[in-house]
Formats: C-alpha cells, sequence, structure tokens
C-alpha cells in the first residue's frame, strides 16, 4: 500500500492558462474523489469516480473544471482559464470497493496559486 | 440544506480530555466519521458512527445521536501531537461532505 500519490505537489500558474493535476490512488480501490480546501476551512467535494464512471459532480464546480479517469485506475483534474478563486489545495482520495461507509484516504494535495 | 457545525477553536491542556461537538443537517444521512489533519498534511480518517451510541478506539471516542442529529469526538490523554485540526464528516449517498473543522490546540 504506496498510498494516494498527487503530482505536482504545488503549481503556481498565471490567471487565464490551463492547469491539470493527476492523481494515482490506492491500487485495490475503484472509487476515487476530488475535494479542494481553502485555508480554515473542510474539504470541498468536487466530484466522484466509480472506477471510470464520473457518478457525481458538485453543483458548485463551474463549467471549467473537467475529471476523468480513463482506465478505472489514475484520475486527471484539469482547471481551463484559471481564475484567482481557484487558488486552493486540491485534494485526492481513494476507497476501496464496499460500502459507502469506507474510509477515504487522503493524498497530500496539490497546492495550486493562481497569480 | 445540507451543513454541519463545529466550534472553529479549542484550547486545552495535555493530559486533559477534550470534546468537539458536531450537528449536522442533511437528507439522506448513513453515519458520522471524523477525520484529523495536521498542519501541511492530509486528512486522516479517526472513526465512524452509522448507529446511535459510543465507538471508542484507543485514547479516541466518538458518540452519535440520529435523533439529535449530533455527534461528538472525545479525545482522553491529550498529548502535544493531537494539536491538529478536526473534521466531522456526514457520509450521504455518495460523497462524504466536511464540516468547517475544529482547530485544537493542546498547550503544555
Amino acid at each position: 500500500d504506496t498510498g494516494v500519490s498527487q503530482d505536482p505537489r504545488h503549481k503556481i500558474t498565471k490567471r487565464g492558462q490551463n492547469v491539470t493535476f493527476r492523481c494515482d490512488p490506492i491500487s485495490e480501490h475503484n472509487r476515487l474523489y476530488w475535494y479542494r480546501q481553502t485555508l480554515g476551512q473542510g474539504p470541498e467535494f468536487l466530484t466522484y469516480f466509480q472506477n471510470e464512471a464520473q457518478l457525481e459532480k458538485s453543483r458548485l464546480l463551474s463549467d471549467r473544471f473537467s475529471a476523468e479517469r480513463p482506465k478505472g485506475s489514475f484520475s486527471t483534474l484539469e482547471i481551463q482559464r484559471t481564475e484567482q478563486g481557484d487558488s486552493a489545495m486540491y485534494l485526492c482520495a481513494s476507497s476501496p470497493p464496499g460500502t459507502v461507509n469506507s474510509p477515504l484516504h487522503f493524498g497530500n494535495g496539490t497546492r495550486l496559486t493562481v497569480t | 440544506g445540507q451543513s454541519l457545525e463545529q466550534p472553529s477553536e479549542v484550547t486545552a491542556v495535555e493530559g486533559a480530555i477534550v470534546q468537539i461537538n458536531c450537528t449536522y443537517q442533511t437528507s439522506g444521512f448513513y453515519g458520522l466519521s471524523w477525520y484529523q489533519q495536521h498542519d501541511g498534511g492530509a486528512p486522516t480518517f479517526l472513526s465512524y458512527n452509522a448507529l446511535d451510541g459510543l465507538e471508542e478506539t484507543g485514547r479516541f471516542s466518538s458518540f452519535l445521536s440520529r435523533s439529535d442529529s449530533y455527534g461528538y469526538l472525545l479525545l482522553q490523554e491529550l498529548q502535544m501531537k493531537d494539536s491538529a485540526s478536526y473534521f466531522c464528516a456526514y457520509t450521504g449517498r455518495r460523497a462524504l461532505t466536511f464540516g468547517s473543522g475544529t482547530r485544537l490546540q493542546v498547550q503544555p
């Protein structure tokens, strides 16, 4: 169990640029989640995959955000035309097959700074 | 609507006991979880309650009352390393919804 891996750890970009983050979940985990966290707040749900299917997407997520999990393994989160308000820590989590109660295993996140 | 309420900060001394309360409002509730997050670190799972009552895991215990939409995390024999943020989160139909967190500061 090597844990959930996220890349890059930090990303600084200029407003208007596109960015893409990668998440490699724990290998046996079929569920993958993306969350966003700002300072002093809890993780905010963005989207959720079960295998390769994107089952839920937050209504708060604008059309500039898109996520994929093409083969049911790693996932990417892309933000197009970044805005300063997108600056946050982007967390990926995975959980094993089973009930919805399975604990989430989080990666260390990608910290995005939009200048 | 859907929401969770927990105190923003709690301070306690080493060796003491502290209770972090959480109230929630949601339709479609499966259970209440607690996660710990140290500064700069990832959230890590502490405990989960699906049914009313107390769950104990070492120095940490968690309680749930579904009829009151209320739960708490109890930390005993506090240690300096327990200084962190603690999040309650409810399991809905699909994804975990987190509260804003309680920052616990343990003083010597």
